[in-house]
């Protein structure tokens, strides 16, 4: 059974402060680590799709890194701004019966307080 | 470009009935994948298709299928409804097959057995 393991589950920070999460996942049959927000009532939206150990990607003041080969994932947030708050969700791709899927976390829910 | 629609965004149905529930992917993607959002469990992959084929399948029973038409929307059924198919079911699609690509969700279908 492959788990995804995000901590925190929650957190609270003020507006301007920087804040990361964690997300850790099995790096065996690994090829893809996705992160995506999901703000209320709204759909999940796609942050990044990480593949290479090592790899870092950024889109404006959030960005990610990539362990492969000890299995985990930031995500940071520099500079948080009320409006950065959401659910984000990290999913790791897995094979099983030679089955691809995409399994995930159950988030890190960050709130904002301006 | 228009995002991924669902139809309908709601529904009731009563145990023991069956459901259909609707996607339209973005233009040119092919793939589309669907999941099934509840409280307890979060966010768990239901399949795959690409090119109007089951690529890829979750472990979830035989009573949830689905299918993919030359145009690439997406039908998923399910039939014997139970209480605890009450969920949110999303779908997503993308460019390519697989997860190595972003994940396109729609707004979802609340599903709700009573």
């Amino acid at each position: 059974i492959l788990n995804v393991e995000q901590s925190p589950q929650s957190l609270h920070v003020q507006e301007g402060d920087s804040t990361n999460f964690t997300c850790s996942f099995p790096s065996s049959n690994f090829y893809a680590l996705h992160w995506y927000r999901w703000e209320t009532a709204k759909s999940p939206e796609a942050l990044f799709v990480m593949t290479l150990n090592g790899d870092e990607k950024k889109k404006g003041r959030i960005s990610a890194t990539l362990n492969t080969k000890e299995g985990y994932s930031y995500l940071y947030i520099k500079g948080s701004q009320p409006e950065d708050s959401a659910t984000y969700l990290c999913a790791s791709t897995a094979s099983q019966g030679g089955s691809e899927k995409l399994v995930f976390g159950k988030g890190t829910k960050l709130t904002v307080n301006p | 470009k228009a995002g991924v629609t669902q139809t309908p965004r709601y529904l009731i149905k009563t145990r023991g009935q069956q459901v259909t529930l609707s996607c339209s992917p973005i233009s040119g993607h092919r793939s589309v994948s669907w999941y099934q959002q509840t409280p307890g469990q979060g966010l768990q992959f239901l399949f795959e298709y690409f090119s109007e084929t089951q690529r890829n399948k979750g472990n979830f029973p035989g009573r949830f299928s689905g299918r993919q038409f030359s145009n690439s929307r997406s039908e998923m059924n399910v039939s014997t409804l139970e209480l605890g198919d009450s969920a949110l079911y999303l779908c997503a699609s993308s460019l390519g097959p697989g997860f190595s690509y972003e994940q396109y969700f729609g707004p979802g279908t609340r599903l709700t057995v009573t």
